[in-house]
């Protein structure tokens, strides 16, 4: 079965790098994604990495995958006050011609001034 | 562009109440989707659909039904509203097949049955 979970508090100061940390259960995953959600707001798509890929770093972020260990990572650099919202960790396969998502837990990220 | 709206963003309902809750997309998405948020849990999929007059069910699909009469509106109904269905709820939408497309999801619908 499909599971993906992620610790579910984060507490770092301003300027400080974060790291969030997922772990996923099905070795099909094809892609894994990062999303935002910022209060009272839906969830917006951070980052994706395809499932051969090891690394993708997008200005702030970086992506690391560890496929072996079923263990992605998303590192924030220069946090920022702004980055206080709840992440969630996605994998997604296909699934009887559908792309079936499964969300972690959600990461609570609080960014301390 | 709207992007996907929501209607209504809160509502309360006694035991036994139904309402529709309406999603609508302006960006000519195929794919539809109903979630539902609960602490600790993540996002649980309701009900989705993969087009115009489809729906199909997710992960958690019992005391809910759907509707696509139109391709940019996807409707979630309770027809006796529970306290378990307490909880918030996010509608998306996704353009193709492909998996990195991206989910747009909207603000939510908070829903609280007592």
């Amino acid at each position: 079965g499909e599971d993906v979970e992620q610790s579910l508090f984060l507490s770092v100061r301003e300027g400080d790098s974060s790291v969030i940390n997922c772990t996923y259960t099905d070795s099909s995953s094809t892609y894994l994604y990062w999303y935002k959600q910022e209060p009272g707001a839906g969830l917006q798509l951070l980052t994706y990495i395809f499932s051969n890929m090891d690394m993708k770093q997008d200005q702030r972020l970086t992506v690391l995958l560890n496929k072996k260990d079923k263990h992605l990572s998303l590192r924030i650099a220069d946090t920022q006050t702004g980055d206080s919202a709840i992440y969630f960790c996605a994998e997604s396969k296909p699934s009887g011609g559908y792309q079936k998502v499964t969300f972690g837990t959600g990461t609570k990220l609080q960014v301390i001034p | 562009n709207a992007g996907v709206t929501q209607t209504p963003k809160f509502r309360v309902l006694k035991t036994g109440q139904s309402m529709t809750l309406l999603c609508a997309q302006d960006m000519n998405h195929e794919y539809m989707y109903w979630y539902r948020q609960d602490p600790g849990m993540g996002l649980r999929l309701i009900h989705y659909s993969v087009g115009e007059g489809t729906t199909a069910k997710g992960e958690v699909p019992d005391g809910y039904n759907v509707s696509r009469l139109k391709k940019q509106n996807f409707l979630l109904g309770l027809e006796s509203a529970a306290p378990s269905q307490t909880s918030v709820y996010f509608c998306a939408s996704r353009g193709g097949t492909s998996g990195y497309n991206e989910q747009f999801f909207g603000p939510g619908t908070r829903l609280t049955v007592l």
